[in-house]
């Protein structure tokens, strides 16, 4: 049973530069949820993707934005790098049909911005 | 503002002691209560789902629920020095269908020492 999978896993950028981060969801799951980790705190919700759509989305600004293909993968795209931005990028996938609100989580993608 | 407090610790228990990990939320209407434990510089990884009020039991861990005080507990017993890691209570506060997004204290350190 696959689990969640994300690329890269580590990432340098420079300020003001974009970036594109990568999620495939567990098996059999439709739902996608990005987070921002930063060091010694806990996950950020970003935004959740259902049905190649939008559904909610947090307190980020419309630099982040996402997507979501027809095999349930998604994407993260952040433009114009910020220092702040640097920290861990966490995708967790669930099951809506389920009914079940379970996340699990892939390995992340470590972002670092100079 | 949705909130979720944990004492950030860090909590030191002996090898096979009881490991006591607490958490507060402030949303009254919220549905899902889960623990993660994150080793450090890895993702989070599910523990615990509870839903009602009461303890739930699995291996040796036991997550216990009171919704009246909004309060959510872990206890590991006969704790390893592999428990040793950060503890992530997660809530779910129950909007935008049966996946909310999910919202993180900042972690629970604990040490188990040999």
């Amino acid at each position: 049973d696959a689990g969640v999978t994300q690329s890269p896993t580590h990432l340098i950028k420079t300020r003001g530069q974009q970036v594109t981060l990568r999620c495939s969801p567990k098996s059999g799951h439709d739902t996608v949820s990005w987070y921002q980790q930063a060091l010694g705190q806990g996950p950020q919700f970003i935004f959740q993707y259902y049905e190649e759509e939008e559904r909610q989305r947090g307190n980020f600004p419309d630099r982040f934005s996402g997507h979501q293909f027809p095999n349930y993968s998604s994407e993260l795209n952040v433009n114009a790098l910020l220092l702040g931005d640097s920290a861990l990028y966490l995708c967790a996938s669930s099951l809506e049909r389920g009914g079940l609100d379970t996340q699990y989580f892939g390995p992340g993608t470590r972002l670092t911005v100079l | 503002q949705k909130e979720v407090e944990q004492n950030s610790g860090p909590l030191s228990v002996p090898e096979g002691a009881i490991a006591s990990l607490n958490c507060t939320y402030s949303d009254r209407g919220s549905q899902s209560f889960f623990w993660y434990r994150q080793y450090s510089g890895k993702s989070p990884e599910l523990i615990m789902s509870i839903y009602s009020n009461g303890d739930k039991e699995d291996g040796r861990f036991t997550a216990q629920l009171n919704k009246a005080s909004q309060y959510v507990s872990l206890l590991i017993r006969d704790s390893q020095p592999s428990d040793s890691a950060t503890y992530l209570c997660a809530v779910n506060p129950g909007y935008g269908g049966s996946q909310g997004n999910l919202i993180f204290g900042k972690g629970t350190k604990l040490s188990v020492k040999p």
